[in-house]
């Protein structure tokens, strides 16, 4: 059974600083990897997908990896603004069903 | 820029009373999702639809809770008699057919059961 871990649950970090969000999963297996921004109280916003057979997608400041033989993605966010401050969750294509991570709390300090 | 719509965006209700949430996905998306949010969590699958049919409906209570979507264009979640653990958030998403490519979610709708 496909179970997908977010560590930490919650990031502090000051403006400017570069940071890496982790999201691992158990079956390596999947079609892709999605991740996504949530502000308090709103929906969920689509930032990267990443397809089993790619290595990496960027978007502006952000780039996602993807290993699928080890499990892990990561979301890397570069010169960070109090306006990243947000959830982020990441959610694998397994199986064609959608196994979510809790998340990461991220804030950044003006 | 298309984008997936719900409403109402916050709906509060007593114990007990009818209460119904509408999305209406992007257009061309087959492939259409109901989550339940609690905060702090990641989203819990309620119902899957591929065009009107229910892929998955295997979490989704269904003593108190139903969802359509009739003519495989916008959905309709109901839950009746609303109970107070039933208070979270409400996310529609959808995405093309064949279900592994980009999801869009819509705002949501908060549901507070008093």
């Amino acid at each position: 059974k496909q179970e997908v871990t977010q560590i930490p649950a919650a990031l502090s970090v000051p403006e400017g600083e570069n940071l890496v969000l982790n999201c691992s999963f158990t079956d390596s297996a999947i079609y892709n990897l999605q991740w996504f921004r949530q502000d308090p109280g709103k929906g969920l916003t689509s930032l990267l997908l990443i397809q089993s057979s790619q290595r990496e997608q960027t978007s502006g400041r952000l780039n996602a990896s993807l290993d699928k033989s080890s499990g892990r993605s990561t979301l890397y966010i570069a010169a960070s603004q109090p306006g990243d401050s947000a959830t982020y969750l990441c959610a694998v294509d397994s199986n064609y069903q959608l196994i979510w991570g809790a998340g990461t709390k991220l804030i950044i300090k003006p | 820029e298309a984008e997936v719509a719900q409403s109402p965006r916050y709906k509060i209700t007593e114990k007990s009373q009818a209460v119904a949430f509408w999305c209406d996905p992007i257009s061309g998306h087959a492939t259409l999702y109901w989550y339940r949010q609690i905060l702090g969590q990641g989203p819990e699958l309620l119902v899957q639809f591929q065009d009107e049919s229910v892929v998955d409906d295997s979490q989704l209570p269904k003593d108190r809770f139903s969802a359509e979507r009739l003519k495989g264009v916008d959905s309709t979640l109901k839950i009746q008699p609303a109970e107070l653990g039933d208070s979270a958030m409400y996310l529609c998403a959808s995405r093309l057919a064949g279900g592994t490519g980009e999801l869009f979610f819509g705002e949501g709708s908060r549901l507070t059961v008093l």
